[in-house]
């Protein structure tokens, strides 16, 4: 049980274009979910926490309207990177939490996401 | 705020060697996550530890908390090649919703 899964698994799109990111939490409800991102050869850095039904909250440094997050039900959130550019090339990966599992988190699988 | 300190960065080690990896942080840790991510893959959840002293193992992986809760270590018995990753260690932020994470420990084991 607790398989969160992301769609797409890797993108290639153009400078400037959109790119939605898809979290899914496959058999359990996601209370919270989480995105990070992570840089060749670097940690994992925390870019929002996302409750259901309500705005995301955003880390320090983190552009909100760059980095769209919409947590519509207990089993979804998205993430928009809007005009995207090849600064924005990373890996991002999403994570989902519930309130029975003492705030363990579940990963998903990453998306590479490669700006040209 | 909280630091997580992992070490070594990288490790190269022949099939059949233990190894430790350690994760030391800035402050008291109140939940000690270890992870092992391949690369460009997604995490995957090996154990959680949140007592003093605590110590759990799965499969040939053993982690230990140390009694002051601010250091932990990861221990791997007689590698194999299917363990080679990034070993990532996370912590609970003060407050208990946040999880950061050190650097990672990258692992290569040579057949």
């Amino acid at each position: 049980g607790a398989v969160v899964s992301q769609h797409p698994s890797w993108v290639i799109c153009k400078s400037g274009t959109s790119v939605k990111i898809e979290c899914r939490s496959l058999d359990f409800q996601a209370t919270t979910m989480f995105w990070y991102r992570q840089f060749p050869k670097q940690s994992l850095m925390l870019m929002a926490t996302s409750n259901e039904g309500s705005k995301a909250t955003y880390e320090q440094g983190v552009e909100k309207d760059k980095f769209l997050i919409n947590h519509a039900s207990l089993t979804l959130s998205t993430l928009t990177v809007t005009s995207a550019h090849p600064e924005d090339s990373s890996f991002y990966i999403c994570s989902a939490s519930r309130l029975a599992a003492n705030n363990e988190q579940f990963f998903g699988p990453g998306t590479r996401l490669t700006v040209l | 705020s909280q630091e997580l300190e992992q070490s070594p960065q990288s490790l190269i080690v022949q099939e059949g060697k233990n190894l430790t990896i350690n994760c030391t942080s800035s402050k008291t840790l109140y939940g000690l996550y270890w992870y092992k991510q391949k690369y460009g893959e997604g995490l995957i959840f090996l154990m959680m530890l949140q007592k003093g002293g605590e110590e759990k193992s799965h499969e040939k992986i053993t982690a230990k908390l140390d009694e002051k809760k601010q250091q932990s270590s990861l221990h791997i018995t007689a590698s194999q090649p299917s363990h080679a990753g990034i070993y990532l260690c996370g912590a609970d932020n003060t407050g208990g919703f946040k999880t950061i994470f050190g650097a990672g420990t990258r692992l290569f084991v040579k057949a």
